[in-house]
């Protein structure tokens, strides 16, 4: 099992939809979650981190679910310039041998 | 603030060939981190350097890879012989020591090995 799954889309939803992208996590100790965005051929950057209580950011909301060791995040009146790959991070324990373990991203599509 | 600069951009080499990717990460940044990123592999951990000493190696592929860190603004990447599997784009990212987790990411080297 990957230590983060997600589901790799591709999501094509209409300009103004709202969508919703799933991720999980194997193990229960992960301490700190994030979204990070990637545009075609370029660099991930920082979205948003996840935090217990869940948090916004304008039309962008993360979740998460430790319980579930699950995390999600909702895209609300979608743009097309939020068409990109969006990417769930998690990083595990200090001490393992990794510091931030990436999915395989999500691909969204804004149609006009 | 230059973010993290990474060269070069592009680099097409023949197999067997060596192959250097170089990285300057962020002013004041503690942690440097090797990525690879492929189609069918998504973004894998390669390297990473606290303090400009190597931490964990345990994603370099073989031994073909190599990654050295001579000081707190430089580290390159190094593969010898190059195989054409070794395509890929190579991201170079930093952190701060403390605080956040937040790594940052260069443009990135985009490597074809024919």
């Amino acid at each position: 099992r990957k230590e983060v799954e997600q589901d790799p889309g591709p999501f094509n939803v209409p300009e103004g939809a709202t969508v919703a992208f799933n991720c999980t996590y194997s193990n229960s100790a992960s301490q700190s979650f994030f979204w990070y965005r990637q545009d075609c051929r370029k660099e991930p950057k920082l979205l948003m981190s996840v935090y217990s209580s869940g948090n916004e950011d304008g039309r962008f909301t993360a979740q998460l679910n430790r319980a579930s060791q699950y995390i999600s995040l909702l895209i609300r009146d979608s743009k097309l310039s939020d068409s990109a790959t969006y990417l769930c991070v998690v990083r595990v324990p200090s001490g393992s041998a990794r510091q931030l373990t990436f999915g395989s991203g999500t691909q969204l599509t804004v149609l006009p | 603030d230059a973010g993290v600069i990474q060269s070069p951009r592009h680099e097409v080499t023949e197999m067997g060939q060596e192959v250097t990717l170089r990285c300057k990460p962020i002013s004041g940044h503690d942690y440097l981190f090797w990525y690879r990123q492929t189609m069918m592999r998504g973004l894998e951990l390669l390297i990473y350097f606290n303090n400009n000493v190597p931490i964990d190696d345990s994603g370099m592929p073989e031994d073909r890879f190599s990654a050295k860190m001579p000081n707190a603004s430089f580290s390159t990447l190094k593969i010898q012989p190059s195989e054409p599997r070794d395509s890929a784009v190579y991201f170079c990212a930093s952190r701060p020591g403390s605080g956040r987790d937040t790594q940052y990411f260069g443009p990135g080297t985009r490597l074809t090995v024919l």
